[in-house]
């Protein structure tokens, strides 16, 4: 049971336009959400996260937006890079039990020069 | 650099043979996870400790153990290795029980 999913494998865009990246999730009790970054051959790095008690969050050129009634979020960069090519992971979990992390398979995205 | 500091950075062994992975938090933070990456998979989160004491399980098999010295630093222990264990092995650590984690680089398993 995949209770993270980010159904999109890949995303391609042009350097300088937007980069969105969907993440759903089937566990309502999830109340935080995060989202990492992940180089070949080094390990996740924490990009930017949401709590459930907010819809949006603005970290620079990345924005989260969180829709609890979709069960949907998702992450905006703008304007991409090509430094930005990477995998992205959308996590989730439930503050209130464990601090455990439920990861998506992950999104390549892809910002062509 | 996150910080958080993985030995070996690869590892190449037999089937049936038992490994030790091991992990170095960060400064000052006392949780560390273990998550497993497996080829096509997401990260699978296998176990938790803070300050010591396990906090939260995942999908660790019996063959697989670990712990959280007074150091705070971790080791994972595999034993009976098989095929399917190959795979990517994170370490990530955090503050307290709930915060950001950040990850090492992780450990290459290749079992043979």
């Amino acid at each position: 049971d995949q209770q993270v999913k980010q159904n999109s494998p890949s995303l391609s865009v042009q350097e300088g336009r937007i980069s969105i990246l969907n993440c759903d999730y089937t566990n309502s009790m999830f109340d935080y959400f995060l989202w990492y970054k992940k180089y070949p051959a080094e390990g996740p790095t924490f990009l930017i996260s949401i709590s459930s008690i907010k819809d949006k969050n603005e970290d620079g050129r990345f924005t989260v937006f969180l829709n609890k009634s979709a069960k949907h979020l998702s992450l905006h960069i703008v304007p991409s890079q090509p430094g930005d090519s990477a995998v992205y992971f959308c996590a989730a979990t439930n503050t209130g039990a464990n601090s455990k992390l439920t990861f998506g398979k992950g999104i390549t995205l892809s910002v062509r020069p | 650099d996150s910080g958080v500091t993985q030995t070996p950075k690869h590892l190449i062994t037999a089937t049936g043979q038992r490994v030790t992975l091991r992990c170095s938090p960060r400064s000052g933070d006392l949780s560390v996870y273990w998550y497993q990456q497996s080829l096509d998979q997401g990260l699978q989160f296998l176990i938790q400790y803070y300050n010591g004491e396990e906090r939260a399980k995942g999908n660790i098999l019996e063959r697989f153990s670990a712990q959280q010295f007074p150091d705070l630093h971790s080791e994972l222990n595999l034993s009976s290795l098989e095929l399917g264990d190959s795979a990517l092995y994170f370490c990530a650590s955090s503050v307290r029980v709930f915060s950001e984690q950040y990850f090492g680089p992780g450990t290459r398993l290749t079992v043979t």
